[in-house]
């Protein structure tokens, strides 16, 4: 079965500092999609970015980039020039090539942003 | 410009009662799916469905039903609810994409208490 894992429960940021979080998963497939999504207040899941395992070249979007390191199983997210906006729970998340009915999400992280 | 609803938003039951939370997607996604969030755990999931008429259980299904009678609507029935099954619950659709990566479209989720 596949496992995503967020080792950090809450992290703080500066604003206009840069700051990463970090993801970490299990499978035994070899093709994949990794996503980050967002969760603010609001209950409202959004998505951030996502990733396919097959695609070499980390994803980004605008403030948003990925780490993405196939043979550690890693996929890290750095928001740059973090806006007090950003502030949410985010989650990271696990689907496979050919199981769109099944995602995996991570416990999530809870990023503080102070002005 | 609807997306995934659901609904209630909020919803307070006594232990053994039961109820049923409406999904609606307006989108032709073929994958609806449940999802509970608990507090450090993430989002888990209950059922999905591949298609109308095709449901299978997910990773915390014992106490939940479902049926995928039209393309659009996926209702989640709490048979006797039980204090365990206070959580939020997340309506999600997703496809199976054509050259770019699918992704989960979440309604705005529902609170459940169960006393």
């Amino acid at each position: 079965a596949q496992t995503v894992t967020q080792s950090q429960p809450e992290m703080s940021v500066q604003e206009a500092e840069t700051v990463t979080l970090s993801c970490t998963y299990d499978t035994s497939e070899s093709d994949y999609y990794l996503f980050w999504y967002k969760q603010p207040p609001s209950r409202q899941m959004i998505l951030v970015i996502r990733q396919e395992a097959y695609k070499q070249q980390n994803a980004t979007e605008n403030r948003f980039s990925v780490n993405f390191q196939k043979a550690a199983k890693s996929f890290s997210l750095k928001i740059s020039d973090s806006q007090l906006g950003d502030a949410a729970m985010y989650f990271c998340a696990y689907c496979g090539l050919y199981n769109f009915n099944k995602f995996y999400f991570g416990s999530g992280t809870k990023l503080n942003v102070k002005p | 410009n609807a997306g995934v609803t659901q609904t209630p938003k909020f919803q307070v039951l006594k232990t053994g009662q039961s109820m049923t939370l409406q999904c609606a997607q307006d989108m032709n996604h073929e994958y609806m799916s449940w999802y509970r969030q608990d507090p450090g755990m993430g989002l888990r999931l209950i059922h999905y469905s591949v298609g109308a008429g095709i449901t299978d259980q997910g990773e915390v299904p014992n106490g939940y039903n479902v049926s995928r009678s039209t393309t659009e609507d996926f209702p989640l029935r709490l048979l006797s609810a039980a204090p365990s099954q206070t959580s939020v619950y997340f309506c999600a659709s997703s496809y199976s994409p054509s050259g770019n990566a699918g992704e989960l479209f979440f309604g705005e989720g529902s609170r459940l208490t169960v006393l």
